[in-house]
């Protein structure tokens, strides 16, 4: 099956500095979805992607649709104690079960 | 605002043991989903329903079953629990379509021992 490689694995946060995390795949997909988990709770959506090359953002995130079909990065800009969390790369191709293929998550933990 | 609802939180099994995970939406979603979390692998599909009376396998299905109760309601079987299935589930429900929205219900922690 598909698999989405999902890099770094963790990482430490100082608020104020900027994060990336990216995702790659062997495999195209038609859409990208970045999804936040936060402890306790299930993943909730924060950005969808739907053609090759777009860039899009939602306040201090920015996520873009690689080329290629087969990556997408995110950005978080001057990140702050609440984007502590898991976060998820998520790919989907054009079938009837509209199912997700899920990177391996990206754990934001912040600098003591 | 209820969205998906799982139960049971927690649950501790023996091995051999069996039991069903309960999952409902109310957000009249056709297409609902199962999956499991294990650390650092995401989260991998064991079984959806893209509708009210389907159902098929997702990448690991070997273990579980699925019942898809009517349009709300969702459930996955354990019939037999092993120790390797311990992990955390979670249900979610969409609707058809590239780039729905997934809404996922907070999870059931399960530990087979």
């Amino acid at each position: 099956g598909q698999q989405l490689n999902q890099s770094p694995q963790s990482m430490f946060i100082q608020e104020g500095e900027d994060v990336s995390m990216n995702c790659t795949s062997s495999s195209i997909f038609n859409t990208w979805l970045w999804y936040k988990q936060d402890p306790g709770e299930g993943p909730v959506l924060l950005i969808a992607l739907y053609k090759a090359g777009e860039l899009t953002s939602n306040g201090r995130l920015t996520a873009q649709f690689g080329i290629t079909r087969k990556d997408s990065f995110l950005n978080i800009s001057a990140s702050i104690p609440s984007d502590v969390g898991i976060y998820f790369c998520a790919g989907q191709i054009d079938n009837a079960g509209n199912m997700l293929t899920f990177g391996g998550g990206t754990r934001l933990m912040v600098k003591p | 605002n209820a969205g998906v609802t799982q139960t049971p939180k927690f649950q501790v099994l023996k091995t051999g043991q069996s039991m069903t995970l309960q999952c409902a939406q109310d957000m009249n979603h056709n297409s609902m989903y199962w999956y499991r979390q294990d650390p650092g692998m995401g989260l991998r599909l064991i079984y959806y329903s893209a509708s009210e009376g389907t159902t098929d396998k997702g990448e690991v299905p070997n273990g579980y079953n699925v019942s898809r109760l009517n349009k709300r309601e969702f459930s996955l079987r354990l019939e037999s629990a092993a120790p390797s299935q311990t992990s955390v589930y979670f249900c979610a429900s969409s609707e058809p379509g590239l780039g729905t929205e997934a809404f996922f219900g907070q999870g059931t922690r399960l530990t087979v021992v």
